[in-house]
């Protein structure tokens, strides 16, 4: 079974630019989370899809959105980007119907904003 | 709101050694809460989980953890640690009734030198 997969692996933007990661979830699963990392922060939680609807959410501005599509693939694009927004970005994904279960992690895409 | 705690931001170990790292969380409700591993170079995945019954809670790699309710705690202890088990560690607590979104500590670097 392939695991998450997420694209790209870096990115390099600068100020003012947008940017859109990719993720495809492990077959079968519905829930696909995102979350940013950065060193000392941990993970924070941006928001989560399950059968293309958004279920939850982060404390994160609106330059930050998502979608879901019908094949359980999920994208994040971040707006206006700034220096902050320099971090990994990991997605998970779970069958989304037990809140105990596991999620199974990509190896995340790494931004660089310059 | 619910926030993670983790005391010790690196640990560095000897071989063999035995190891705690500490996890306190708060939230007034039932918890699920959880382990996770990143290695170096790898995915994070799950060492172990928590969301009822016995409050020792035995993971993969000989690792367990115990929850403590009147503490708000979870830590997570390994007896004899091995070289392998440098990698990240993060504490993950979801309050039941929050639905999907997991809030986690900013993670511990382990370090065991050889």
């Amino acid at each position: 079974k392939a695991g998450v997969t997420q694209t790209p692996r870096y990115l390099i933007k600068t100020r003012g630019q947008q940017v859109t990661l990719s993720c495809s979830p492990i077959s079968g699963h519905r829930s696909v989370s995102w979350y940013q990392q950065t060193p000392g922060q941990g993970l924070q939680f941006l928001f989560e899809y399950f059968s293309e609807t958004q279920r939850n959410k982060g404390n994160f501005p609106g330059r930050f959105s998502g979608r879901q599509f019908s094949n359980s693939r999920s994208e994040m694009n971040v707006s206006t980007l700034e220096l902050g927004d320099s971090a990994l970005y990991l997605c998970a994904s779970s069958h989304g119907t037990d809140i105990n279960e596991k999620l199974f992690f990509g190896s995340g895409t790494q931004l660089s904003v310059l | 709101a619910q926030s993670v705690s983790q005391h010790n931001h690196h640990v560095i170990l000897s071989e063999a050694a035995s190891l705690e790292l500490g996890c306190n969380y708060s939230y007034g409700g039932t918890v699920n809460l959880f382990w996770y591993v990143q290695y170096p170079g790898q995915h994070l995945q799950l060492l172990l989980k928590y969301f009822s019954g016995d409050p020792l809670v035995k993971g993969i790699k000989g690792f367990e953890a115990e929850f403590i309710k009147s503490k708000f705690s979870f830590n997570l202890r390994k007896p004899s640690v091995q070289w392998s088990d440098t990698a990240e560690y993060f504490c993950a607590v979801n309050g039941v009734g929050s639905n999907y979104q997991l809030i986690w500590g900013a993670g511990t670097k382990l370090i065991i030198k050889p």
